[in-house]
């Protein structure tokens, strides 16, 4: 138990659908984080937000909305999406303020996703 | 963020040390070494990080050469829930400004066989 949590914890979507990923953290952390982890591959940063704010983007395609609505909840929207993207979505947050205890991530258990 | 490398796999006898090592000859100064482990189907977890000196927690220890282009995570007593992909990562901190990424690599697929 990390203090991160994430809903659900599979699902399963078609191309058309919209659907919605949720992360909360207990930790009273300032920093959330978005991670991607496709089969075999190592995991690919999404989105960073700090104190509510996107402070990073990864080229990541517009299919893929994140919301930060407030410093202990962290959206990902999810509409028309790919069978490539399938893959598991992992959610991290951090103290976020600077100094090396501060900055470590800690990472709930991910939403296995599969796109049909 | 300088680049890691690390053998793909390793076997450990459980209640042996395993020990996995981490190569990061481009390691700049102000960047610190960090180990992460991701058991299957579940989320990284935070292991040990350390600069320059040596640490241990209640999980490992942490072994950095004197010139830091290497480092080695030891697990004292390792048991079959130790099986775990584990990931060395070199970042430098941001210190009072926005926050610092983590990039993964591949990692080392650790089994520890009984």
């Amino acid at each position: 138990e990390t203090g991160v949590t994430q809903t659900p914890r599979h699902l399963v979507m078609g191309m058309t659908n919209k659907k919605s990923l949720k992360c909360e953290q207990h930790l009273g952390h300032n920093a959330m984080y978005w991670y991607k982890q496709s089969a075999k591959k190592p995991l690919e940063l999404m989105f960073v937000y700090s104190l509510e704010e996107r402070v990073e983007n990864n080229s990541v395609p517009s299919r893929f909305s994140p919301e930060c609505p407030n410093s202990s909840h962290l959206f990902l929207h999810l509409h028309t999406l790919q069978p490539e993207d399938s893959a598991l979505y992992l959610c991290a947050s951090s103290q976020g303020s600077g100094g090396e205890y501060q900055e470590t991530q800690y990472f709930g258990p991910g939403t296995r996703l599969l796109v049909l | 963020d300088a680049k890691t490398t690390q053998p793909p796999s390793m076997d450990c006898a459980e209640g042996r040390a395993a020990n996995l090592p981490c190569n990061h000859s481009t390691i700049s100064g102000n960047e610190y070494v960090y180990w992460y482990r991701q058991i299957h189907s579940q989320g990284p977890q935070y292991i040990i990080h350390g600069l320059k000196n040596n640490e241990t927690n209640e999980m490992a220890s942490l072994i950095i050469t004197e010139d830091r282009k290497s480092s080695t995570l030891i697990l004292p007593h390792a048991t079959l829930r130790d099986t775990a992909v584990y990931y060395c990562i070199v970042r430098a901190m941001n210190y009072g400004g926005a926050t610092n990424k983590l990039i993964f690599g591949t990692g080392t697929l650790l089994a520890v066989q009984p």
